[in-house]
């Protein structure tokens, strides 16, 4: 069954520095991974995906995402986080079947960016 | 603008009491899906439609029914709202062949 993990449940970084939220991955066959933002009180944004080629994903808002094959891994990165990319992050995989293109989520994590 | 609404934002109701949350898409796509949100536990497929008239039920469609009488629409109906389904709901639609889903702003349900 396909599954993503998102092994913390929030992220603290000061504004200026790197950020990363991490994600890991278990499918049957090859992965389609996305990353998606939530702000209060808004619906979800599409940040990012994988489907093929290169393994450094560049999305939305600076934002990029390095699929890990080895490690299973489809980490979030940001070079300089800001106050204003404080949000809930989802890490998702399609499902295995169609099924509308179903998107299977990990459980989020909360960043939060400090001045 | 291209989007997707979902009505009403917020609604407090009692059990048993049948309920329709409307989603409404301008984007002529032809998938469409809802979910639920839980603490923990992320987002949950619920119903989806591959277009006109074809429904299927996701991983946690108990409780829940759906239409699909227009490719814009995809409502939720609770005929039996039960407190296990104070949630916050999103509708989301995709164009065929494309990989990316967009969210409508979410519906906030509680019942009491």
């Amino acid at each position: 069954a396909q599954s993503v993990a998102q092994p913390e449940d929030q992220v603290n970084v000061a504004e200026g520095n790197p950020l990363t939220v991490k994600c890991t991955y278990s499918v049957s066959g090859n992965p389609y991974l996305f990353w998606y933002v939530q702000y209060p009180n808004r619906g979800l944004q599409f940040l990012l995906k994988y489907i093929t080629g290169d393994n450094l994903v560049k999305g939305s808002y600076g934002f990029e995402a390095e699929f890990n094959k080895s490690q299973t891994s489809f980490h979030l990165k940001k070079p300089s986080a800001l106050v204003s990319d404080s949000a809930l992050y989802f890490c998702a995989v399609r499902g295995l079947y169609n099924q509308g293109g179903k998107l299977i989520f990990g459980q989020g994590t909360e960043l939060s960016v400090k001045p | 603008e291209a989007q997707v609404t979902q009505n009403p934002r917020y609604l407090i109701t009692v059990t048993g009491k049948k309920l329709t949350v409307t989603c409404s898409q301008n984007m002529n796509h032809e998938y469409m899906s809802w979910y639920r949100q839980d603490p923990g536990l992320g987002l949950r497929q619920i119903y989806y439609s591959m277009n006109v008239e074809v429904t299927d039920k996701g991983d946690v469609p108990e409780g829940y029914k759906v239409s699909r009488k227009e490719k814009r629409n995809f409502p939720l109906i609770l005929e039996s709202p039960s407190p296990n389904q104070t949630s916050l709901y999103f509708c989301a639609s995709r164009l065929a062949g494309s990989h990316e889903q967009y969210f409508g702003p979410g519906t906030r349900l509680t019942v009491t």
